[in-house]
């Protein structure tokens, strides 16, 4: 077994500002993801990476910087926060193998004043 | 693009009574993807419930269960009898391949068991 740890819980940022979201799992995976959950709507994928130093898009990276230094951690910026934005923020990991089930962490809880 | 329509918002349905959850999908980047759904018990993460990769197969775990059907794209969930403890919110997922599933998540529905 395993855990993903996703830090901080809750972010309270400013109109602007550059926000960072860390994501680390112990599961050995290869590939980790980052996923935006807002109010009644399905989960949307940011970024995802299949190794360390791998940086791939998904449907919603614009806004979004991603980084992959180490195999255990994956880091999400928002690199400008607009005002009154609300969302979760999800990291996933699997192996790298079609159809590998995705682990998720607890989430981050994002509001921009 | 690929989408996932499924029942939204709440559904209630008294404990030991049947249950379906309606999900159809759209893909235009893969004939056949894989079908997933997810589950969000209160307090814990979203976990995987179950999973089917092939047209036409089924795929089950914890009482319920969803048919890949083709013919209609559509992946419902099913359980013939629910109990309180299956009070969650069930997403269901559409995935593509090449290693890494990049996954179309729908709206999420809340299931509601009334004792």
């Amino acid at each position: 077994g395993g855990i993903i740890t996703q830090t901080p819980k809750f972010l309270i940022g400013q109109e602007g500002q550059k926000l960072t979201l860390k994501c680390q799992q112990n599961f050995n995976h290869d590939t980790m993801y980052w996923y935006r959950q807002d109010s009644g709507k399905g989960l949307r994928l940011i970024y995802y990476s299949i190794t360390e130093n791998d940086l791939q898009k998904g449907d919603l990276s614009e806004g979004y910087d991603a980084s992959r230094e180490k195999k255990s951690s994956f880091s999400l910026t928002v690199t400008s926060a607009q005002k009154n934005e609300m969302a979760v923020f999800l990291c996933a990991s699997s192996i790298h193998r079609d159809y590998a089930e995705q682990f998720f962490g607890p989430g981050t809880r994002l509001t921009v004043l | 693009g690929d989408s996932v329509t499924q029942t939204e918002g709440q559904v209630t349905v008294s404990e030991s009574k049947s249950l379906i959850i309606n999900c159809t999908y759209s893909t235009t980047s893969i004939a056949y993807p894989n079908l997933f759904w997810y589950v969000r018990y209160p307090g814990e993460g979203l976990q995987l419930l179950l999973k089917v990769i092939t047209a036409g197969q089924k795929g089950s775990s914890r009482g319920f269960e969803a048919t890949y059907n083709k013919e209609t794209t559509s992946f419902h969930l099913q359980k013939a009898s629910v109990q309180e403890s299956d009070s969650a919110v069930y997403y269901c997922a559409l995935g593509d391949t090449g290693g890494a599933d990049r996954l179309t998540f729908g709206k999420g529905t809340q299931l509601i068991i009334q004792p």
